[in-house]
């Protein structure tokens, strides 16, 4: 059974700051992985996805990479910015585009 | 990106009574969409995958005759909480797939149930 774990669960940083997010899975024949955001009260907006094949994305100051044969990712977040404040989950597909276990997710916080 | 609505965002009910929600995506033809639960704080477990036009498969623990999922189209399924309880409180969210599309699910924005 697919297990995701994300550390650390609460980071909070001071405006500016560039920051590491970490997911590992237990299970390393996934399909692709997804880092979300999650602001409180509402739903999921896909950041980025990796496909299994592929090292790393890349998006604005947002940079994932995953090392499927060790199980994990990391989501980097350069120049933290008060608006960048909100939870970061890590989510697996072990199929394509089905069944997404996820992470416990990391609640951020930038400080102004 | 894929544009996925829910209805209601947000609904209080008496314990004992039932509540519908609804799952929409709104620009494509969802093949699968799945139903979601998340406790404060906590991540989202899954809940159920929904066909649309078979029977939704539900994932262990999760009594499929108190959450009724119907996918009568390609781009509508419903959840309804029968005889809700204080213990059904909870976030749900669904998401929506396509073949046809990218290697992700579109998420909707959730819905808060509150049964009192």
């Amino acid at each position: 059974k697919q297990e995701v774990t994300q550390i650390p669960a609460a980071l909070s940083v001071p405006e500016g700051e560039n920051l590491v997010l970490n997911c590992s899975f237990t299970d390393s024949a996934i399909y692709n992985l997804q880092w979300f955001r999650q602001d409180p009260g509402k739903g999921l907006t896909s950041l980025l996805l990796i496909q299994s094949s592929q090292r790393e994305q890349t998006s604005g100051r947002l940079n994932a990479s995953l090392d499927k044969s060790s199980g994990r990712s990391t989501l980097y977040i350069a120049a933290s910015q008060p608006g960048d404040s909100a939870t970061y989950l890590c989510a697996v597909s072990g199929e394509y585009g089905n069944k997404l276990v996820f992470g416990a997710g990391t609640i951020l916080r930038v400080k102004s | 990106g894929a544009v996925v609505s829910q209805h209601p965002s947000r609904v209080i009910c008496k314990s004992g009574t039932s509540v519908k929600i609804e799952c929409r995506s709104l620009d494509f033809q969802a093949t699968t969409m799945f139903w979601y639960r998340q406790f404060p704080k906590k991540s989202l477990m899954l809940m159920a995958t929904s066909n649309e036009g078979s029977k939704a498969t539900y994932e262990q623990g999760v009594e499929k005759d108190k959450f009724l999922i119907n996918h009568a189209s390609l781009t509508l399924s419903t959840l309804t909480v029968t005889s809700a309880h204080p213990e059904d409180s909870s976030f749900y969210i669904c998401s929506a797939f396509s073949e046809s599309r990218t290697d992700t699910q579109y998420f909707g924005p959730g819905t808060r149930l509150t049964v009192l």
